[in-house]
């Protein structure tokens, strides 16, 4: 597609199952991003991956939480033992490459709910 | 982290009034991004900034990036019900690629 698209869009789980969610970016950007966004809250900056270089881990809230990618395309957020914070919608973003023009192209995110 | 403030939180207005909300922080941004995001989707970014002082317009949105670069202002001349969502002031990291957001200021127009 042309766009960032996520999956799945709502996910409702139980406490202390694991999750996984997928983003696959714009064909072409080198650079991905996870946010968390709490209900009202700003974004908060997960993780960051550019190209082949090794991933900014560094917003990360604990060791429950990690993400990988496959070369330039799809990247998966998991979460293991969800808690109830752990609510949020996670939102996928792309870039060309790292921030330059500050564009980011954001998906449609992902819902998540802790039950 | 560097911390972005925006004001006001939230917003009710009337349809064709305008509307002024703004963005501090307490460290200097070299870049400011204004992003709006409509209910159910992701942010899509409606200006950015790269020099202090600069004044920059997209339809019916101005935006100033501050002389101190440490705030940033966004007009919004006479509204429209689909100018509803939450705006969000955003800027990168100095030598980085992370960006942080602010809050928002959510807008909520009154036919």
């Amino acid at each position: 597609g042309a766009g960032v698209s996520q999956s799945p869009s709502n996910k409702v789980t139980e406490k202390g199952k694991d999750v996984e969610l997928r983003c696959d970016p714009i064909s072409g950007h080198t650079a991905l991003y996870w946010y968390r966004q709490r209900l009202g809250q700003g974004l908060e900056f997960l993780i960051y991956f550019q190209g082949n270089s090794a991933p900014d881990k560094s917003g990360l809230p604990s060791d429950r939480f990690s993400a990988e990618r496959t070369g330039e395309s799809v990247s998966t957020l998991t979460i293991q033992r969800t808690q109830q914070e752990d609510s949020a919608v996670y939102l996928c973003a792309s870039s060309l490459e790292s921030i330059n023009t500050g564009e980011l192209f954001f998906g449609e995110g992902s819902r998540l709910t802790v039950l | 982290g560097q911390q972005l403030n925006q004001s006001p939180q939230s917003m009710f207005i009337q349809e064709g009034e305008d509307v002024s909300m703004n963005c501090t922080s307490s460290s200097i941004f070299n870049t400011w991004l204004w992003y709006k995001q409509d209910p159910g989707e992701g942010p899509v970014l409606l200006i950015a900034l790269y020099k202090a002082g600069e004044l920059t317009s997209n339809g019916r949105l101005t935006a100033q990036f501050g002389i101190t670069r440490k705030d940033s202002f966004l007009n919004i001349s006479a509204s429209i019900p689909s100018d509803v969502g939450i705006y969000f002031c955003a800027g990168p990291h100095a030598n980085d690629y992370k960006l942080s957001f602010g809050a928002g200021t959510t807008v909520t127009v009154r036919a």
